[in-house]
């Protein structure tokens, strides 16, 4: 257990609706990244914050979002979803902002649109 | 631009028959080099960070090192509770933004 929680574990939802994913960091790290993972793609980087605040982007799309909270759980938000953003979604967490530490994973949301 | 490469695509060994699996990568601003092992359905799990180029690293049968141009995972003597993926990332500074760029994987089944 990495102690990076994520909920929910699947999500089956349909085209163009919108939903939210959920991620807990581990006790005591400041940073929480999104990353995207499908069959054809591997692992995207999508978006990392730092203790509430947006860090970097990656390749994330115009309609997806996130925001971290001040009890730093963060929350990615998917809207106008099409069949191409069904993947898996994980978070990870780190001490600090910068990545020469390990980042912790959870163990993902497995969304499917359907 | 950034890329990381990683192959075989896919290893299958029997059981005692130790082998390697390769990371080649073109970045810059490399800062470190990190491996991973995922379990199917689950995420990534952590094994190694190498930051500079002849650094080696290791952990029960695996054996990661670092040149300047790629990485090794050296697996000696496996046994089939090491089948997974085994994922490289490289991180680099790119403006003030920190990323993992990761590569495909190398899926590897050891059968008893």
């Amino acid at each position: 257990d990495s102690g990076v929680t994520q909920t929910p574990k699947h999500l089956i939802t349909a085209t163009g609706q919108r939903v939210t994913l959920r991620c807990s960091p581990r006790s005591g790290d400041l940073s929480v990244y999104w990353y995207q993972q499908s069959l054809d793609q591997g692992l995207q980087f999508l978006i990392q914050y730092y203790n509430g605040e947006e860090r970097a982007k990656g390749n994330i799309l115009e309609r997806f979002s996130a925001q971290q909270f001040p009890d730093l759980h963060s929350e990615l938000n998917l809207s106008s979803l099409e069949l191409g953003d069904s993947a898996l979604y994980f978070c990870a967490s780190s001490v600090e902002g910068q990545l020469n530490t390990e980042a912790f994973f959870g163990q993902g949301t497995r969304l499917t649109v359907v | 631009e950034d890329q990381v490469t990683q192959s075989p695509e896919a290893l299958r060994l029997q059981e005692g028959e130790s082998s390697s699996l390769n990371c080649s990568y073109t970045v810059s601003g490399l800062r470190g080099l990190f491996w991973y092992r995922q379990d199917p359905g689950k995420g990534p799990e952590f094994l190694f960070t190498l930051y500079s180029a002849g650094e080696e690293k290791e952990k029960e049968r695996l054996k990661a090192t670092l040149t300047k141009k790629e990485s090794f995972l050296h697996i000696t003597a496996p046994k089939p509770e090491d089948s997974a993926t085994y994922l490289c990332a490289v991180h680099r500074i790119e403006d003030s933004s920190y990323k993992l760029i990761f590569g495909s994987g190398t899926r590897l089944l050891v059968r008893p």
